[in-house]
């Protein structure tokens, strides 16, 4: 069985002030981890994922996520938080070989001017 | 490149009225899967289907629910009757599966109102 936690269901951040959305998941096997955007209205962009190598990994609009097997983490990071960044954000898990994902139940993040 | 196209964007119908909901995947992809998104359960998929043979449809809320894909580029989603509670926003995603973390690309989604 697989699951994502995410914690918080809404950040609020200054503008330029760092972003951190924190992302656990549970697995059998190390498994392949993702991170969508949502804008108002939209559906969801890929930000960025891991499958294997590298455990940081770099995404678009400068964002970036780090894989910790120890903690079963997969944590989305940004140094500096920019008003076009509000969005809700989901993590989502998938194991090698499946073709499905499961997501997080999301994280609506505010940036405030 | 076109990504996943849904049609219709919105739609308000009335309780017990047929919703045909309508998905083109990417061009190439051989997975297509359907979610929804409501506030009280988030997003959860509905059915998904490889080279157009549908895999696992266990998300399907009730046999009121019908979904199909004739053919590699084209599938639809269909509620009948609906129910205000069907109320929600409805996804349709493409992927090429492969065995390498493949990327699922979402649409724009379909906005459904039951009143």
């Amino acid at each position: 069985a697989q699951s994502v936690t995410q914690l918080g269901s809404h950040v609020s951040v200054s503008e330029g002030a760092l972003v951190l959305l924190r992302c656990n998941y549970s697995s059998s096997v190390p498994p392949y981890l993702f991170w969508y955007v949502q804008y108002p209205n939209q559906g969801l962009q890929l930000l960025l994922k891991y499958t294997t190598g590298a455990t940081l990994v770099k995404g678009i609009n400068g964002f970036e996520a780090e894989f910790k097997k120890s903690e079963t983490s997969f944590h989305l990071t940004k140094p500096s938080a920019h008003m076009s960044d509000a969005a809700e954000y989901f993590c989502a898990v998938r194991q090698p070989g499946a073709n499905n994902l499961f997501f997080g139940t999301g994280t609506r993040l505010t940036v405030i001017p | 490149d076109a990504g996943v196209i849904q049609s219709p964007r919105h739609e308000v119908t009335e309780m017990g009225q047929e919703v045909t909901l309508r998905c083109k995947p990417i061009s190439g992809h051989n997975s297509l899967f359907w979610y929804r998104q409501t506030m009280m359960r988030g997003l959860e998929l509905l059915i998904y289907f490889n080279n157009n043979v549908p895999i696992d449809d266990s998300g399907m809320p009730e046999d009121r629910f019908s979904a199909k894909m004739p053919n590699a580029s084209f599938s639809t989603l269909k509620i009948q009757p609906s129910e205000p509670r069907d109320s929600a926003v409805y996804f349709c995603a493409s992927s090429l599966r492969d065995s390498s973390g493949n990327t699922i690309y979402f649409g724009e989604g379909s906005w459904l109102t039951v009143v």
